[in-house]
């Protein structure tokens, strides 16, 4: 069982570029995530898609667009990078309620020149 | 604003002493959670906690939610070098919202 998987693990980008990330999560849950993390700042939401064909903006959604593109994958697009979005940004899937864990990829390191 | 303050964001101590982190906020949560991020890992889920009062142990971990629902901290004993990582408590803002992050207290055990 794979759980999430997010591609690439690492991509560097000069200012300008763009790129998706991206996320699958074979667990058929309906919900799914994108944070980033920054050092000395935890985890910030940037998307969310409570289910298939919704999307919601998060904390901090400027310069992101996602696309919720079936139940098993949600994509993170960046149009035209900045070196503020230098982040690690994860993917998650929650269970079905309140209390159950949410489950996260590996990560996309992210570098931006 | 930060909703949930993790103190202490950082934490070196030698292997065999006790240590506690905590979770603070001004709001009240539903629940909490407290996961375990290995680098280049995400995190993973070590406790939910539910009820205020709650305390719930995993062998050499205990964790403790607040009478009032507002803050929650994670007691380990004995403390070995796999222990070492970053600790973060989550919890939903309400209902089945997306959980928000404290910022994590990043704990190292020297052996």
């Amino acid at each position: 069982n794979a759980g999430v998987t997010q591609t690439p693990k690492f991509q560097v980008l000069k200012t300008g570029q763009s790129m998706t990330l991206q996320c699958a999560q074979d667990m058929n849950h309906n919900s799914m995530y994108w944070y980033r993390q920054d050092p000395g700042m935890g985890l910030r939401l940037i998307y969310y898609s409570a289910s298939e064909g919704t999307t919601d903006k998060g904390e901090v959604p400027n310069g992101y667009n996602v696309s919720r593109l079936n139940k098993r994958e949600f994509s993170l697009r960046l149009e035209s990078a900045a070196p503020s979005q230098t982040s690690v940004y994860f993917c998650a899937t929650p269970g079905g309620n309140s209390v159950s864990p949410l489950h996260f990829g590996n990560g996309t390191r992210l570098t931006v020149t | 604003t930060q909703l949930l303050k993790q103190s202490p964001q950082f934490l070196s101590i030698q292997e065999g002493e006790n240590l506690t982190v905590y979770c603070n906020s001004s709001s009240v949560f539903s629940s909490l959670q407290w996961y375990r991020q290995e680098p280049g890992e995400g995190p993973v889920l070590l406790v939910t906690v539910v009820t205020g009062g709650e305390v719930k142990k995993l062998k050499r971990l205990t964790f403790q939610f607040g009478d009032a629902r507002k803050d929650s901290s994670l007691h380990i004993t004995a403390a070995q070098p796999g222990d070492t990582g970053l600790y973060l408590c989550a919890g939903p803002l309400s209902g089945n919202t997306p959980l928000v992050f404290g910022k994590g207290t990043r704990l190292s055990v020297i052996a």
